[in-house]
């Protein structure tokens, strides 16, 4: 079993619709979680962390923890097809063996917003 | 604010002919530094990082090397390209402690031929 899964997609939507992305994890000493955005052929760039259980919430992007069910989500409110790229979950935790924080990603789910 | 360069962005490269890759990040200093490699449609995989000068650590055995001569510079290497080398290669970095929230370069498209 991956630490970290995420659906890889593809998921269409209209524009303007409301999109939720997940991702599930395992490993629970994982201690912040993060989203990236990428576009096709292009490194990620980050958009939103998140430490504790809740929403955090930056323009039409809300990311969402809940600890307990090991289970977080990026809702993207009136997405837009410049919205169109894959989405990458990302946690952090410490690693016992090398006694720094690494991050794990998930593989990513494609999204696709159709104008 | 900080940058990070990567070059070149795209390179079709024999089997077994060497590689050079290098990435530079500018306005911070002693970055955590990292290689990723990501193949289509698949997760990102952590091949080498660096917390300083001369220090690198591998994550998982491959035909490639790393090495780090400047603080803000990272350069990955092989002597001789495996066909199974070919993917997006990423430079990355970070400061030191939580999150370790790491932000990445543009990436280098590397086919092996």
């Amino acid at each position: 079993q991956k630490e970290v899964e995420q659906d890889p997609g593809p998921l269409s939507v209209p524009e303007g619709a409301i999109v939720s992305l997940n991702c599930t994890y395992s490993n629970s000493a994982f201690q912040y979680f993060m989203w990236y955005r990428q576009y096709s052929r292009k490194g990620p760039e980050l958009l939103m962390y998140t430490y504790s259980s809740g929403n955090k919430e930056d323009g039409r992007f809300t990311a969402q923890v809940d600890k307990s069910s090991k289970y977080i989500s990026l809702f993207i409110r009136d997405s837009q097809p410049s919205d169109s790229a894959t989405y990458l979950c990302a946690m952090s935790a410490m690693r016992i063996d090398t006694g720094r924080r690494a991050l794990t990603f998930g593989s990513g789910t494609r999204l696709q917003v159709q104008p | 604010s900080q940058t990070i360069h990567q070059w070149p962005a795209t390179l079709v490269q024999p089997v077994g002919s060497p590689l050079s890759l290098e990435c530079t990040v500018e306005g911070t200093s002693n970055p955590n530094l990292y290689w990723y490699r990501q193949a289509a449609g698949r997760g990102l995989q952590l091949l080498f990082y660096s917390v300083g000068i001369g220090q690198i650590s591998s994550e998982v055995p491959q035909n490639l090397s790393a090495s780090r001569p400047q603080d803000r510079q990272f350069i990955l290497s092989s002597k001789k390209l495996l066909l199974s080398d070919s993917g997006f290669y990423l430079c990355a970095w970070s400061v030191g402690g939580a999150p370790e929230t790491q932000y990445f370069g543009p990436g280098t498209r590397l086919l092996v031929l």
